[in-house]
């Protein structure tokens, strides 16, 4: 059984911090790595995915995996009460994976004024 | 460019009716899917197609039947809707873009079955 384990949160924030937001999976053979950001009522969109170890830029955005430890991360720089959503980890790949993704429930961030 | 949408966007039904969502993409993708996602339990796979005429079942698919009419155009049949159903439901495409294979989401359709 894949899993990917996300804390629900809410992670709370204030706005200009640096918001951290964790993933772990289950599956070794998983090859990429997915961040989606989902705000209330709306549907899941892409902000960024990772394959290798490392780091992974974009705007404001990193996501850092460590394939050894099975653990994904999203790091977001100058947090803006925008970024208030859920957060959804999902991951590709591994035994019998396919294109399928199997997705974390999320975490919410919250970022205050 | 529309990218993936979903037809109806809210429906409430009855035990035991059926209804077919709708769901159709325009950036020429291979690969569609079929998720609903409920309060704690996340988004869970219900059935996806890996490409045009080929349909396989994912981690939910009881009482649920799609059909691949075409490349574009990917549904989802209840056949007999039960309460349990009642949930938001996302059509997804995936396809080669940004550099990796990524999967792109439809507006969602909000079902209540009383």
């Amino acid at each position: 059984q894949k899993e990917v384990e996300q804390n629900s949160g809410p992670l709370s924030v204030p706005e200009g911090a640096i918001a951290s937001l964790n993933c772990t999976y289950s599956d070794r053979g998983s090859q990429s790595f997915f961040w989606y950001r989902q705000y209330s009522g709306k549907s899941p969109e892409l902000i960024m995915f990772i394959y290798s170890n490392g780091d992974k830029e974009d705007g404001r955005f990193t996501a850092q995996l460590n394939k050894a430890s099975q653990y994904v991360s999203l790091l977001i720089r100058d947090s803006q009460p925008s970024d208030s959503a859920t957060y959804l980890c999902a991951v590709n790949g591994g035994t019998g994976g396919g294109n399928k993704l199997t997705f974390g429930t999320g975490t919410q961030l919250k970022v205050e004024l | 460019n529309a990218g993936v949408t979903q037809t109806p966007k809210f429906q409430v039904l009855k035990t035991g009716q059926s209804m077919t969502l709708q769901c159709a993409q325009d950036m020429n993708h291979n690969s569609m899917y079929w998720y609903r996602q409920d309060p704690g339990m996340g988004l869970r796979l219900i059935y996806y197609s890996a490409s045009e005429g080929t349909t396989d079942k994912g981690e939910v698919p009881n009482g649920y039947n799609v059909s691949r009419l075409n490349k574009r155009e990917f549904s989802l049949r209840l056949e007999s809707a039960a309460p349990s159903q009642t949930s938001v439901y996302f059509c997804a495409s995936s396809g080669r873009d940004r550099g990796g294979e990524t999967q792109y989401f439809g507006p969602g359709t909000r079902l209540l079955v009383l």
